[in-house]
């Protein structure tokens, strides 16, 4: 498997309290990207990065924001979760060949 | 954007039959296609891909086809086992190097009965 890990695994919040989950990678990796896993909805884009300092906005971006201040690093905030935040959350990176390699997933409870 | 349509949303087969699970897509700029498998509690995995200049792709019991001109590709499953029990997403973007946003369908759970 890819040098890929998540941070934490598991997280029980309450509705209005900030919450980050980290991704680290030691594969250096150009390109990282955040996902989240919903029923009925597959995988859906929050935000990638393209390099250290360089992020966008993917399908469903409203509420979260990114940083990337190191290659091997990239951290989702949610600045004050909601109840429909709830999610499996996936970190990928990827050398830009095409293929994305998965971490093991973050579940994200807000209550 | 790009929208991508996956179904059936569930499969049940029999070990040994085929498998065949669909999608559609919106952007006629897209050109790559991958299949991730999802088992129970674990990652997603690249299974097999095709791009747009090619319109098959085999790797021993799976195969991609792909059909640009009506946006729609397929993966097929040959021989299934318990084993292709999992969740299969298919995928697709515009890809010409570097990051791809890849846009994904929303899943199709198969089961395969001994």
């Amino acid at each position: 498997d890819a040098g890929i890990t998540q941070s934490p695994r598991h997280k029980v919040t309450e509705t209005g309290t900030p919450v980050t989950l980290r991704c680290h990678q030691t594969e250096n990796h150009r390109y990282m990207y955040w996902y989240r896993q919903d029923p009925g909805h597959g995988l859906r884009l929050i935000h990638y990065s393209y390099g250290v300092k360089d992020t966008d906005k993917g399908e469903v971006s409203d509420g979260y924001s990114v940083s990337r201040s190191k290659t091997e690093d990239f951290l989702l905030t949610l600045e004050s979760a909601t109840s429909s935040q709830t999610s499996v959350y996936f970190c990928a990176i990827s050398d830009g060949t095409g293929e994305l390699f998965f971490g093991e997933g973050s579940r994200l409870t807000v209550l | 954007g790009e929208n991508v349509e996956q179904h059936p949303s569930t499969l049940s087969v029999q070990e040994g039959d085929s498998a065949v699970i669909k999608c559609t897509y919106s952007d006629s700029a897209s050109n790559y296609f991958p299949w991730y498998k999802q088992e129970l509690g674990k990652r997603p995995q690249l299974i097999i891909d095709i791009r747009s200049n090619v319109g098959e792709k085999k790797d021993q019991r799976i195969a991609v086809t792909l059909n640009k001109t009506a946006k729609h590709f397929s993966l097929h499953i040959t021989e299934t086992q318990p084993e292709d029990s999992a969740v299969y997403f298919c995928a697709a973007t515009p890809f010409s190097g570097g990051y791809n946003k890849l846009i994904f369908g929303a899943g199709t759970r198969l089961a395969v009965h001994p």
